[in-house]
């Protein structure tokens, strides 16, 4: 059965501390990784990943997959309280595309 | 340019009754989603439409049935409601079938009495 496990479920820092966001996976036709960050609502999407080795990275975040250990990390730099949400990671699987979610990690930065 | 609108944004609902849940987006894509989220499940595909006029299953469909009205419009029908379909809906579009960034509307709020 395809699944995608994130770890830790829920993490709490200080601001200015960097934390690393974990995500694996096991599906039969993987296709992308994407992270998003939902805060009260929408998620909002931060990555799409598709190859191995090559980091993206958007401001104090930064992702980089790992097509042969099956997994994926999310880094955030010199946390803020506004990094506070939680952070979803979606495996793309199948020819139609299919999204597998994680259940999230709830990341909340203390000042 | 509104991105994806979704209404209503509340819904009360007894077990048995039906009812409809609408999503648009103008920003011409191609694809659109709905998926639901519950504390601690993640967000999870209900349905999608890769296309107009073309829909099919994702994670979890059983209980709702979705129509692709246009490119612009795919609603979610709920036809007999039961606590267990209590959740926060999400609809969502891209360009393209998962390949292109997904945009999320607001979220509807349903509760199943």
């Amino acid at each position: 059965e395809d699944k995608v496990v994130q770890s830790p479920l829920s993490l709490v820092v200080h601001e200015g501390d960097t934390v690393t966001l974990n995500c694996s996976y096991e599906v039969t036709n993987f296709r992308s990784l994407l992270w998003y960050k939902q805060e009260k609502k929408a998620p909002t999407f931060l990555f799409m990943l598709t190859s191995s080795g090559i980091e993206k990275k958007s401001g104090r975040l930064s992702s980089i997959l790992d097509k042969k250990e099956l997994f994926s990390i999310l880094n955030i730099t010199a946390t803020q309280t506004g990094d506070s949400a939680i952070y979803l990671c979606a495996v793309e699987e199948g020819s139609q595309g299919n999204l597998i979610f994680g259940k999230g990690t709830k990341l909340s930065v203390k000042p | 340019n509104a991105g994806v609108t979704q209404t209503p944004k509340f819904q009360v609902l007894k077990t048995g009754q039906s009812m409809t849940l609408q999503c648009a987006q103008d920003m011409n894509h191609n694809s659109m989603y709905w998926y639901r989220q519950d504390p601690g499940m993640g967000l999870r595909l209900i349905y999608y439409s890769a296309s107009e006029g073309t829909t099919d299953k994702g994670e979890v469909p059983n209980g709702y049935n979705v129509s692709r009205l246009n490119k612009r419009e795919f609603s979610l029908r709920l036809e007999s409601a039961a606590p267990s379909q209590t959740s926060v809906y999400f609809c969502a579009s891209s360009e393209a079938i998962l390949r292109d960034t997904q945009y999320f509307g607001p979220g509807t709020r349903l509760t199943v009495l």
